[in-house]
């Protein structure tokens, strides 16, 4: 079956240490997405991706990184710049242009 | 002022009760979706809509474009409905802003 793969689902890093989640899709979207989401917050964009080898800042990128080397994977690295990386991390995909959208299960990331 | 906002924020109701979330928005959109989130924390995609009214077996979603107001109802509710309701809307560049989510709980 077509889907997004997250992993791990639970991750625990020390403070400064740089941590990449991982997010796989093989139902050949296009467009990958990192959110953030924390308690009673509204989802928040971190880094978006259209195309292969293209990729732009949303709306929390700082002490964020990401990659898109190949359609299926987008991961993300949480840099020790982040200063409140803490969260839950949701990955997403669509094949753009008015589509919908795919959610993966998550990542829930945190640094003690 | 979020660009959307949903109500209410919390909801307890009985099983077999008529559920009714809002969803009210300030931005010019393409579309809007209702999505769910269970406890584990992964989402599922319930309705993408830009107008008018869609149902999928007890949920029912409608939108007014002019009113830039959206509801999502649950008809004959069950336990197995407690969960995260959110509104998203779809902006310029294809991209989703989010309310905070309705958290759901259905008690038997």
């Amino acid at each position: 079956d077509g889907g997004i793969t997250q992993s791990p689902k639970y991750l625990f890093r020390k403070e400064g240490q740089n941590v990449t989640l991982s997010c796989e899709q093989n139902l050949n979207h296009d467009a990958m997405y990192w959110y953030r989401q924390d308690p009673g917050q509204g989802l928040r964009l971190i880094y978006y991706s259209q195309i292969v080898n293209d990729f732009q800042k949303g709306d929390i990128a700082e002490g964020y990184s990401v990659s898109r080397e190949k359609k299926e994977s987008f991961p993300l690295t949480v840099t020790s710049a982040q200063k409140n990386p803490t969260a839950f991390y949701l990955c997403a995909s669509s094949r753009g242009g008015g589509y919908g959208y795919t959610f993966g299960s998550g990542t829930r990331l945190t640094v003690v | 002022k979020n660009e959307v906002e949903q109500s209410p924020q919390n909801l307890t109701a009985q099983e077999g009760e008529f559920i009714t979330i809002n969803c009210s928005y300030s931005v010019g959109i393409s579309a809007l979706h209702w999505l769910q989130q269970h406890p584990g924390g992964g989402i599922v995609s319930l309705f993408m809509l830009s107008s008018g009214k869609k149902k999928h077996g007890r949920l029912i979603a409608t939108i007014n474009i002019q009113e830039k107001h959206s509801s999502l109802h649950i008809t004959a509710s069950h336990p197995r409905d407690s969960a995260v309701y959110i509104c998203a809307v779809r902006s310029e560049g294809n991209k989703l802003v989010f309310g905070a989510g309705t958290i759901l709980r259905v008690k038997s």
